[in-house]
């Protein structure tokens, strides 16, 4: 696709539900990133992915997120039992390469709401 | 506390003003800054990059400086327009730090007729 896409843009959760959010990043890139976004805040750093290989998860908040990006492409980010406390927008950003200067383009993100 | 501080916290110009916004970082050792754009409901959106010897860059009406002596950066958009109202986040990157960027809590800006 043309650009790094989300779904879906919008989820309500009840409290203890599990959930899946969806990345699509550009097709060929090798990194893949979550962050999770609070209400007027900046985004923070769950997980990285390279290609396959989940090679840091430092920024996941508990062990209720698990991400996996099995093929190399698409990524899912799942949370087990949610609480109010994980309600955000959850954004996925993709980049070319792995070197510092390599530009991250960002989804729309998914707003998880969990009432 | 936050490695990366953002000011103001929100704005609010007429439109054909000119503003700043400011950035101050400890995150070390530094490897780049980003500025972004973020509208309502969109991810973010790299206006600039700086990396450590340069000073200042810019992309149309944006301006970007860097001084990385002080940990500062600024951006300066000149002549504004009402589609530049979103928030503005600067965004830092440590050398070897892997890709772990570190976001500040952005800036908010709102350009009025």
């Amino acid at each position: 696709g043309a650009g790094v896409s989300q779904s879906p843009r919008y989820k309500v959760a009840k409290r203890g539900q599990d959930v899946a959010l969806r990345c699509d990043p550009i097709s060929g890139h090798v990194s893949l990133f979550w962050y999770q976004q609070a209400l007027g805040q900046g985004p923070e750093f769950l997980t990285y992915f390279q290609n396959e290989a989940q090679l840091d998860k430092s920024g996941l908040p508990s062990d209720r997120f698990f991400a996996e990006r099995p093929e190399g492409s698409v990524s899912t980010l799942k949370i087990q039992r949610t609480q109010q406390e994980d309600s955000a927008v959850y954004l996925c950003a993709s980049s070319s390469g792995a070197g510092e200067n390599t530009e991250a383009f960002f989804g729309q993100g998914t707003r998880l709401t969990v009432v | 506390k936050n490695q990366v501080e953002q000011s103001p916290q929100s704005l609010i110009i007429l439109e054909g003003k000119n503003c700043t916004l400011q950035c101050n970082y400890t995150v070390s050792p530094f490897s780049n800054l980003r500025w972004y754009k973020q509208d309502t409901g969109r991810g973010p959106v790299s206006l600039t990059i700086m990396t450590f010897s340069e000073n200042t860059k810019s992309n149309g009406r944006y301006t970007a400086t860097l001084d990385a002596d002080t940990k500062q950066s600024s951006l300066h958009i000149t002549a504004s327009q009402l589609s530049d109202s979103a928030s503005y986040i600067c965004v830092v990157r440590k050398t070897g730090g892997g890709n772990k960027l570190t976001f500040g809590t952005g800036t908010q800006l709102k350009v009025e007729l």
